[in-house]
């Protein structure tokens, strides 16, 4: 595709319910990134994947939150047990670093509300 | 890990006026400093890019600084428009690639026509 690509794009769910986020990056892109912005909040690092290297997931705030890739594909980011504080837009971004343009592109995020 | 810290929080200026936002990170081996802006409701884009080679960059009305040795980037917009109206996160990493983009919490900018 021409970007990167989330769905949903909203999501109510209950609180106690699983969900799962997915996240197309763009095509040749080694590197995927999640972030969890809360309404007026700033962009807080959840996880990163970078080609087979082990993935860094220093900021995922509790064992409920987890994230899988396949190979340099689609990527999915699980959170069980929601609560409402999960409530926040989760944005994806992906890039290729090294080269000349590693601009990272984002999602336009999935709104995630527990009620 | 990185940890990028930014400033002003919010930052309101007259039209045709200078902005400037700030911001220090923490892992002197971060050598890739890159600034996006979030309109309202929007994704972030990218809108300036420096790496540690270099100690400005220019793109018409944006530039940005470094100091590598006080750890230290800004961010100055020029001759400030309503539509610079925007977030602004500053974000450090390694240009490889081996560590992730971590983000300032942002500035909010305003511009008053």
């Amino acid at each position: 595709g021409a970007g990167v690509s989330q769905s949903p794009s909203n999501k109510v769910t209950e609180k106690g319910k699983d969900v799962e986020l997915r996240c197309d990056p763009i095509s040749g892109h080694t590197a995927l990134y999640w972030y969890r912005q809360r309404l007026g909040q700033g962009l807080e690092f959840l996880i990163y994947f970078q080609g087979n290297s082990a993935p860094d997931k220093s900021g995922l705030p509790s064992d409920r939150f987890s994230a899988e890739r396949t190979g340099e594909s689609v990527s999915t980011l699980t959170i069980q047990r929601t609560q409402q504080e999960d409530s926040a837009v989760y944005l994806c971004a992906s890039s290729s670093p090294g080269h000349e343009n590693t601009e990272a592109f984002f999602g336009q995020g999935t709104r995630l509300t527990v009620v | 890990g990185e940890n990028v810290e930014q400033h002003p929080s919010t930052l309101s200026v007259q039209e045709g006026d200078s902005a400037v936002i700030k911001c220090t990170y923490s892992d002197s081996a971060s050598n890739y400093f890159p600034w996006y802006k979030q309109e309202l409701g929007k994704r972030p884009q990218l809108i300036i890019d420096i790496r540690s080679n270099v100690g400005e960059k220019k793109d018409q009305r944006i530039a940005v600084t470094l100091n590598k040795t006080a750890k230290h980037f800004s961010l100055h917009i020029t001759e400030t428009q309503p539509e610079d109206s925007a977030v602004y996160f500053c974000a450090a990493s390694l240009f490889s690639g081996n560590t992730p983009l971590v983000f300032g919490k942002g500035t909010r900018l305003s511009v008053i026509a």
